[in-house]
């Protein structure tokens, strides 16, 4: 069975600096999708970015990109710039190409110190 | 409507009693998803419908916990004689996916939730 790990439950980062928020996934599929998803305290939950696994370039959107590693099975995000507006839990997801279920992990909760 | 919207909010109610919390996707999203989310976890997944159908209900949690969707769009998850370990965020989630569509993003929209509290 597919999984995602998140072994940060906390990080914290300083306004204007960069952090590295980490994700592992077990699979034996080849052909998936990864996400991070944002969840600040309003609850509603945004996409932040997603990565097909046949793309080898990493994805990138604005101050956020990611760095795949698909042989390692790892999808860690960077921020960039931090901001305030940044605090909030990160869920990373895996979801199989030919299958509708995703995989969410336990989320890293992000603080941004001023 | 632009994006998913559930209601109510927030839902306060006595162990024992019955409650309904519904979802209204955005227009056009043939994939809705139920998942509950409690304090401090992550995402645990519920039910899933395609159009009208739920070809996967395996994370109800019992048989207390049931959803419907009509019209293919609006949809309801009603859990029965509440429990205080109901007590959570029920979250939706929408998708433009379907099997054999051309177009697949993987992206999934979520509502705000609703916040149960069982007392």
């Amino acid at each position: 069975a597919q999984t995602v790990t998140q072994s940060q439950p906390e990080m914290s980062v300083q306004e204007a600096e960069t952090v590295t928020l980490s994700c592992t996934y077990d699979t034996s599929e080849s052909d998936y999708y990864l996400f991070w998803y944002k969840q600040p305290p309003s609850r509603q939950m945004i996409l932040v970015i997603r990565q097909e696994a046949y793309k080898q370039q990493n994805a990138t959107e604005n101050r956020f990109s990611v760095n795949f590693q698909k042989a390692a099975k790892s999808f860690s995000l960077k921020i960039s710039d931090s901001q305030l507006g940044d605090a909030a839990m990160y869920f990373c997801a895996y979801r199989s190409r030919g299958t509708y279920k995703y995989i969410f992990g336990t989320g890293t909760r992000l603080k941004v110190l001023a | 409507g632009a994006g998913v919207s559930q209601s109510p909010s927030n839902k306060v109610t006595e162990k024992g009693k019955d409650v309904e919390l519904r979802c209204d996707p955005i227009s056009g999203h043939t994939a809705l998803y139920w998942y509950r989310q409690s304090l401090g976890q992550g995402l645990e997944f519920l039910i899933y419908f395609q159009g009208n159908s739920a070809p996967d209900k395996s994370g109800l949690p019992s048989d207390r916990f049931s959803a419907e969707r009509t019209g293919g769009s609006v949809s309801t998850l009603t859990i029965q004689r509440t429990q205080q370990e109901d007590s959570a965020v029920y979250l939706c989630a929408s998708s433009l996916e379907a099997p054999g569509l051309a177009v697949n993003t993987g992206e999934l929209f979520f509502g705000e939730g609703s916040r149960l509290t069982v007392l």
